[in-house]
């Protein structure tokens, strides 16, 4: 257990509105990412980041914005949710040492209507 | 660019019978190899890893090595139970630290009593 808490883990919304997800880790790792799981693809990144105020954009960045003021939290934004992007959001960290294994956490599914 | 492929599921096993599942990988490089395991309802969870070519990694009985003459990574385990019913998803990263995680589509485990 990586300590690592996603919320909220469920979220409905509609078409236009704004959407923030929030990943939490309480063991101070410098690497956050944030996946989208959908059947037949696997996991793809859409962003992660290094430290604080340091990201990058991954494979499937277009409509997804992060932030991370605070080492310990790591948040995803929807600037305007589109139903191609219900799916199931999975937040992780990579442990320091060079042996670069993830650790997720629980997930939120996210369903725009 | 890197891409990891995986035997397509649903694989259903009776209790006791013997695992395979498939991964082969395109990668530049010597990329580190994984197999994580996602249960129902739950994010994914590291199962086992291999670092460098001829590396057999394993936990909880199963299997994987690192093969660089195939450029595969194939998953094994002698014998199967119904809690091992899961997706498995073969994932490389090359190893550029916090950089490209790269995941199969997974493959749907069912084991039957």
């Amino acid at each position: 257990d990586a300590g690592i808490t996603q919320s909220p883990r469920h979220k409905v919304t509609e078409t236009g509105t704004p959407v923030t997800l929030r990943c939490h880790q309480t063991e101070n790792h410098r690497y956050m990412y944030w996946y989208r799981q959908d059947p037949g693809h696997g996991l793809r990144l859409i962003h992660y980041s290094y430290g604080v105020k340091d990201t990058d954009k991954g494979e499937v960045s277009d409509g997804y914005s992060v932030s991370r003021s605070k080492t310990e939290d790591f948040l995803l934004t929807l600037e305007s949710a589109t139903s191609s992007q219900t799916s199931v959001y999975f937040c992780a960290i990579m442990r320091a040492g060079g042996e670069y294994e993830q650790y997720f956490g629980p997930g939120t599914r996210l369903t725009v209507t | 660019g890197d891409s990891v492929t995986q035997m397509e599921g649903p694989v259903t096993l009776s209790e006791e019978a013997f695992l395979t599942i498939n991964c082969t990988y395109t990668a530049t490089g010597y990329p580190s190899l994984f197999w994580y395991v996602q249960y129902p309802g739950e994010g994914l969870q590291l199962l086992l890893k291999a670092t460098k070519a001829d590396d057999k990694g394993s936990n909880k009985g199963f299997e994987a090595t690192y093969r660089k003459e195939t450029t595969s990574f194939h998953l094994e385990k002698g014998s199967v139970q119904v809690s091992d019913s899961a997706v498995y998803f073969c994932a490389l990263t090359p190893n550029n630290y916090g950089q490209n995680f790269v995941f199969g589509p997974g493959t749907r485990l069912s084991v039957l009593p």
